[in-house]
């Protein structure tokens, strides 16, 4: 089956510096890739996604991007902000494939002012 | 964007008891219900696959019988956690799909917090 890895475990940067996280995957037939967030106490929520026939992809502050070749995605977050504060997981799923997300072990990030 | 509830958000209950827990999707039609199971400081661990009208996909080394999941509509699932024990204490979270067999995205629900003393 799929195994996710995510680094790093925590993270802790200045408000207004960059972070980012980083997945691999081990399934070469796994075609979708969110990151969710999720704060203390409540369920991840979505935040970007990529799909494999797309390297890269922004949102603002977030982007996400995906080497097929080499099995990894990475989120990163500019500008950050003390409300970015959270924990982030990266997941990886097969269309079709019972849309299963195999989840990482996820990120805690920490913005100091 | 599409939401879905779950209730309770929290429950405490007594050794050797069932607990239900409801999952439902507000705003759309949940093709699929997903329920994790999420201990602190930990990712979320699939524990099933819920397809309305058919039988549960368990993950393995879920007990079936312990944690039973009805998809009975298109817009509510529920688990049951039976004869419960301090070690099924843990954070539930449920997620929902719709639409077609390629739309991947998956809308979490809340959490439910189970106690179990």
């Amino acid at each position: 089956g799929e195994n996710v890895e995510q680094h790093p475990s925590t993270l802790s940067v200045q408000e207004g510096d960059s972070a980012v996280i980083k997945c691999t995957y081990s399934d070469s037939a796994s075609n979708y890739f969110p990151w969710y967030k999720q704060e203390l106490g409540k369920g991840p929520q979505l935040i970007i996604d990529i799909r494999s026939n797309v390297g890269e992809k922004k949102d603002q502050r977030i982007a996400v991007t995906l080497n097929k070749t080499a099995k990894h995605f990475s989120l990163h977050i500019t500008e950050t902000q003390p409300e970015d504060s959270a924990v982030y997981f990266c997941a990886a799923s097969i269309t079709g494939g019972g849309n299963k997300l195999t989840f990482g072990t996820g990120t805690q990030l920490k913005v100091e002012l | 964007g599409a939401v879905v509830s779950q209730h309770p958000s929290r429950v405490i209950c007594k050794s050797g008891t069932s607990v239900k827990i409801e999952c439902r999707s507000l705003d759309f039609q949940a093709t699929t219900m997903f329920w994790y199971r999420q201990f602190p400081k930990q990712s979320l661990m699939l524990m099933a696959t819920s397809n309305e009208g058919s039988k549960a996909t368990y993950e393995q080394g879920v007990e079936k019988d312990k944690f039973l999941i009805n998809h009975a509509s298109l817009t509510l699932s529920t688990l049951t956690v039976t004869s419960a024990h301090p070690e099924d204490s843990s954070f539930y979270i449920c997620s929902a799909r719709g639409g077609s067999w390629t739309d991947n995205e998956q809308f979490f629900g809340p959490g439910t917090r189970l106690t179990v003393l």
